[in-house]
């Protein structure tokens, strides 16, 4: 147990629909980081907050949106779904954004299924 | 744009053998890390290196950190079925932010 909390662990919508995928990351980390992993896409970066602020971008679509609560805790908003956008979501955290370890540790993931 | 490129991608072997997953990159990183990721679960961490020329060992697993800090490699003596699973590097402290840059991944297999 990472100790990285996901909710939910599955998720089912249609096209078109908005869902939020929640993360809680371990006690004393203030950052977190979104991945989403497909078969054909491995494990690909969106973004990271650190402390309630943005901190770093990656490959995050328009459509979709993130912040961190001031508990720490994480929401990453998905909108006007696709069915490209059914993969795994992972929620990652780490204690500082510097430093020379640079460790994350996952949450389970939730798996989101547009049909 | 930093990459990290693992090879092989996909592996295949028979209970017993000895396998070796490596891991390149053209960029300097502060550290390295090796995640193990089975079906529909997380990457779990592994190990960290931080030192060029490193090594650390984990009971089968033999890790080790390139003298100029941009490449790795994982060695498995003896390979187990329940080491099957998808591998993946990440490296870390190419910028100030705390993101890694992940290799796609070595799916491997170990048949019983």
């Amino acid at each position: 147990d990472s100790g990285v909390t996901q909710t939910p662990k599955h998720l089912i919508t249609a096209t078109g629909q908005r869902v939020t995928l929640r993360c809680s990351p371990r006690s004393g980390d203030l950052s977190v980081y979104w991945y989403q992993q497909s078969l054909d896409q491995g494990l690909q970066f969106l973004i990271q907050y650190y402390n309630g602020e943005e901190r770093a971008k990656g490959n995050i679509l328009e459509r979709f949106s993130a912040q961190q609560f001031p508990d720490l805790h994480s929401e990453l908003n998905l909108s006007s779904l696709e069915l490209g956008d059914s993969a795994l979501y992972f929620c990652a955290s780490s204690e500082t954004t510097t430093g020379t370890t640079y460790e994350q540790y996952f949450g389970p993931g939730t798996r989101l299924t547009v049909t | 744009t930093q990459l990290l490129e693992q090879s092989p991608q996909f592996l295949s072997i028979q209970e017993g053998e000895n396998l070796t997953v490596y891991c390149n990159s053209s960029s300097v990183f502060s550290s390295l890390q090796w995640y193990r990721q089975e079906p529909g679960e997380g990457p779990v961490l592994l190990v960290t290196v931080v030192t060029g020329g490193e090594v650390k060992k984990l009971k089968r697993l033999t890790f080790q950190f390139g003298d100029a800090r941009k490449d790795s490699s994982l060695h498995i003596t003896a390979a187990q079925p329940g080491d099957t699973g998808l591998y993946l590097c990440a490296g870390g402290g190419s910028s100030n932010t705390g993101k890694l840059i992940f290799g796609q991944g070595t799916t491997l297999q170990v048949k019983p």
